[in-house]
């Protein structure tokens, strides 16, 4: 089956400094991947599109010069939270929906736990 | 108002024993339903689609109601490795595809 991979899986680093997360699809391509964040006892909640080769698509409420993403390739989309503060720490999830897939299929990465200090 | 409304839970049930969720969502729009599974501090897997006819896969039956935007889940003779949170899912738009995800419903299935 389809997977997607994330890296890291975990990350604790100090206030204001800058982590990027990777989200790799690793047996097919996507044109488009999501990613998502997740506080605890609460639902996932899109953060931005990312589609390759053009500017992310980002949620009302998501600051896009805080949430940095880059899709450079059909396999690798990249979010970087910059300036990190402790209400950055949440749970960080991809997804990505193959090329030229039918329907909504999309396929979830493992997650980022990041912890802020 | 939520996009997707769900029962927090938990429900707690025996082995063996018929569960059912319920949601609901408010975006007439919407086309694509599903059911995920989601287990402590892991991602959420895809547990079945819902379609207008009502879908069942093993243990699992699906339901959808367009006219009430109402989808359901039942669980059937429920096994301990059920034990979860159910996340009701529906897309949000024709156009990007985003998956807008209910809060869950978490299960606890007992011994």
């Amino acid at each position: 089956g389809a997977v997607v991979s994330q890296h890291p899986s975990r990350v604790i680093c100090k206030s204001g400094t800058s982590v990027k997360i990777e989200c790799r699809s690793l047996d097919f391509q996507a044109t488009t991947m999501f990613w998502y964040r997740q506080f605890p006892k609460q639902s996932l909640m899109l953060m931005a599109t990312s589609n390759e080769g053009s500017k992310a698509t980002y949620e009302q409420g998501v600051e896009k010069d805080k949430f940095l993403i880059n899709h450079a390739s059909l396999t690798l989309s990249t979010l970087t939270v910059t300036s990190a503060h402790p209400e950055d720490s949440s749970f960080y999830i991809c997804s990505a929906r193959p090329a030229g897939g039918l329907g909504d299929t999309q396929y979830f990465g493992p997650g980022t736990r990041l912890t802020v200090l | 108002r939520k996009e997707v409304e769900q029962d927090p839970g938990p429900f707690n049930v025996p082995e063996g024993a018929t569960v059912a969720f319920n949601c609901t969502y408010s975006n007439s729009a919407s086309q694509s339903f599903f059911w995920y599974r989601q287990d402590c501090r892991k991602e959420p897997k895809l547990l079945m689609s819902v379609y207008s006819s009502g879908n069942e896969d093993g243990r699992f039956t699906a339901q959808l109601n367009r006219a009430s935007q109402y989808i359901s889940l039942l669980i059937r003779d429920s096994k301990l490795s059920d034990s979860a949170t159910y996340l009701c899912v529906v897309n949000r738009d024709t156009g990007r595809r985003a998956l807008t995800f209910g809060s869950g419903t978490r299960l606890q299935v007992q011994p």
